[in-house]
């Protein structure tokens, strides 16, 4: 069974600082899609990165990138330059072939100003 | 634009009543999806359809149903609403079940049982 864990359900940071998010997975697949998700304060859910276990390349999108560690199933956000809209929770989710997402428990990022 | 929208951002129902949720989404999206959304918990998935008239059980279907008689909605039912069915819900739709397409989600229901 796949199970994706995020072992910090709150940080806070100040506004312009980076910020590094922590995920880890399981999963007995090679190949399956790994997301963080961002869900601000009464405001929908939104795809942040995306990264693809078979590419080595760690994804990036704009001030967002990740560090995926394929070996040790590891799968962090970095967030540069942080802002005051970057709060909000964060959703680390797996998804490998058809499946269904499994998501982690999340992580509620304050920054302050 | 992909657009989700869910019936009520707020809701209040008794024990015992039937509940109704209603998700739609406008992009022809063939999969839909219904979790529900708890503190500590993240999201957990209750049904999905992969298309019209299709459903599936998700992790925790008891005490839910759906329904998809269109490709755009998908609803989901709680027969004999529980205080601990008090939780936001969320929608989501994904173009189909092959590859890595992204899920869109709706803004939530936010359903209190008392």
């Amino acid at each position: 069974a796949q199970t994706v864990t995020q072992s910090q359900p709150e940080m806070s940071v100040q506004e312009a600082e980076t910020v590094t998010l922590s995920c880890t997975y399981d999963t007995s697949e090679n190949n399956y899609y790994l997301f963080w998700y961002k869900q601000p304060p009464s405001r929908q859910m939104i795809l942040v990165i995306r990264q693809e276990a078979y590419k080595q390349q760690n994804a990036t999108e704009n001030r967002f990138s990740v560090n995926f560690q394929k070996a040790a199933k590891s799968f962090s956000l970095k967030i540069s330059d942080s802002q005051l809209g970057d709060t909000a929770m964060y959703f680390c989710a797996l998804i490998q072939g058809a499946q269904k997402l499994v998501f982690g428990q999340g992580t509620r990022l304050t920054i302050n100003p | 634009d992909v657009k989700v929208t869910q019936s009520s951002r707020y809701l209040v129902k008794r024990t015992g009543e039937k509940v109704f949720l209603e998700c739609v989404q406008d992009m022809d999206h063939e999969n839909m999806f219904w979790y529900r959304q708890d503190p500590g918990l993240g999201l957990r998935l209750i049904y999905f359809s992969y298309d019209v008239k299709m459903k599936e059980k998700g992790d925790i279907p008891e005490g839910y149903s759906v329904s998809r008689e269109k490709k755009e909605r998908f609803s989901l039912i709680l027969e004999s609403a529980s205080t601990n069915q008090t939780s936001m819900y969320l929608c989501a739709s994904r173009l189909r079940r092959t590859g890595p397409h992204e899920q869109y989600f709706g803004p939530g229901t936010r359903l209190t049982v008392t």
